[in-house]
């Protein structure tokens, strides 16, 4: 059985600084990961999928690593800005299409 | 293009009532999925459809929840009866993903807003 966790569970930084954070999977055999953001009351909003095969995928201020056979992905966030403070997800995916998520890093950055 | 979306945005009903959830995927998906997140707990995959057939069931709790895509397009999610312990955030999600293809954008799960039921 998948068991995804995320470290910390919440993180306060001051705006401008870079904000880093940690995802892991018990079973490695996965087929992609998924990082998602959710403000309060809202749904998931999709930010990055890393497939199996690749070891970051980057998208603006977001960059997402994946190293599969240690069973860990981060995900970094620069120069952080108020507008950023949400609660981050991560989720992976076996073959069978089903997610598993993590518990979720909220983050507040301070203006 | 539209989003995923869900109806109604919040439910609040008593015990032992029956609620209906209703979603529509991204126009194009045939894959259709349920998630839901109760009090304190990580979000947890019910069940995915492919077109109007179910692929994968076994996240639905018991029987009382009975999912349905006539059609291949919009889904409902039916609770009957309704118990306490079925309050939570209902999410439904969309995908193009046919297993072929591993564009990330073809793999994307898309969620929408969520359904929030409150049982009394």
């Amino acid at each position: 059985k998948q068991e995804v966790t995320q470290i910390p569970a919440a993180l306060s930084v001051p705006e401008g600084e870079n904000l880093v954070l940690n995802c892991s999977f018990t079973d490695s055999a996965i087929y992609n990961l998924q990082w998602f953001r959710q403000d309060p009351g809202k749904g998931l909003t999709s930010l990055l999928l890393i497939q199996s095969s690749q070891r970051e995928q980057t998208s603006g201020r977001l960059n997402a690593s994946l190293d599969k056979s240690s069973g860990r992905s981060t995900l970094y966030i620069a120069a952080s800005q108020p507008g950023d403070s949400a609660t981050y997800l991560c989720a992976v995916r076996p073959i069978e299409y089903k997610l598993s998520f993590g518990a979720g890093t909220t983050v507040t950055v301070r203006a | 293009e539209a989003g995923v979306t869900q109806f109604p945005s919040h439910s609040v009903i008593e015990k032992g009532q029956t609620v209906t959830l209703r979603c529509d995927p991204i126009s194009g998906h045939d894959n259709l999925y349920w998630y839901r997140r109760v009090m304190g707990k990580e979000i947890k995959f019910l069940l995915h459809f492919v077109k109007e057939s179910k692929q994968d069931e076994s996240g639905m709790p018991n029987n009382r929840f009975l999912a349905e895509r006539t059609g291949g397009t919009y889904s409902t999610l039916k609770v009957q009866p309704a118990e306490l312990e079925d309050s939570g955030v209902y999410f439904c999600a969309s995908s193009q993903d046919d297993g072929t293809s591993t564009f990330s954008s073809y793999n994307e799960q898309f969620f929408g807003p969520g359904t929030r039921l409150t049982v009394l």
